[in-house]
């Protein structure tokens, strides 16, 4: 199975800063990353596909990037409702495998 | 509008099999790229993609859990069942169907089903 490994596991920010997800792959996987955020209680919710692609709901704060063996989701300018767990996901190979979470925490 | 919905048991006996339905409406499951996926968040923990069905009736599962896991659809009913055997503790979890087109990610999930497993 590819591997996800997405740093750091936790992170501590505040309103208004730049941040920087990372998802590490162990296999090439194209260009089919997708991420997610999650918020407590609920389902996730699809962020970006595709590497760079945004869901219809999703802020243009939010950004993926990456080729190869590495990927990151950037958001801009962190907003109160960004606080979230945030995953990422491979879809170019059978067991479409997820990264372990990065929980993003208010300084 | 596409929406799915989780039914099944809420308690399941260790060594039990667990049976999930996902009811679906505003999709075809015929329609090419389309696919149902199954995916699982113990408690406190990471997503897990357990299996997938698509528009093309192939079936795909998480290689560690292929051998206790059976995924089906029927159209007729807009349905997708998701069958799980022997179940342990350690598969306590909130199940998710979920629709994805393929490539383009896991794009409406249902609220999810929670399964404690205990005896």
């Amino acid at each position: 199975d590819i591997q996800l490994t997405q740093s750091p596991s936790l992170m501590s920010a505040s309103v208004g800063d730049r941040v920087t997800i990372t998802c590490r792959v162990s296999q090439d996987i194209s260009n089919y990353v997708a991420w997610y955020q999650q918020k407590p209680g609920k389902a996730p919710k699809l962020l970006i596909y595709r590497v760079s692609a945004l869901h219809s709901w999703v802020p243009s704060r939010f950004s993926g990037g990456g080729s190869g063996s590495e990927f990151t989701l950037t958001i801009s300018s962190l907003q109160p409702e960004d606080f979230a767990t945030y995953y990422c996901q491979q879809l170019n190979t059978f067991p479409h495998t997820f990264g372990q979470g990065t929980k993003l925490e208010i300084k | 509008q596409v929406t799915l919905r989780e039914s099944g048991p809420a308690l399941v006996k260790p060594t039990q099999p667990l049976t999930l339905t996902c009811t679906f409406s505003g999709l075809s499951l015929s329609t090419r790229g389309v696919s149902v996926n199954w995916i699982r968040q113990p408690p406190g923990k990471a997503l897990e993609w357990l299996a997938l069905v698509d528009w093309d009736d192939d079936k795909f599962y998480s290689t560690s859990l292929k051998t206790r896991l059976a995924i089906s659809k029927n159209i007729s009913k807009n349905q997708v069942v998701l069958t799980m055997t022997n179940m342990d503790p350690v598969d306590t979890a909130t199940y998710y169907c979920v629709k994805g087109t393929y490539y383009d990610g896991l794009d409406v999930w249902g609220q999810g089903t929670t399964v404690t497993v205990s005896s």
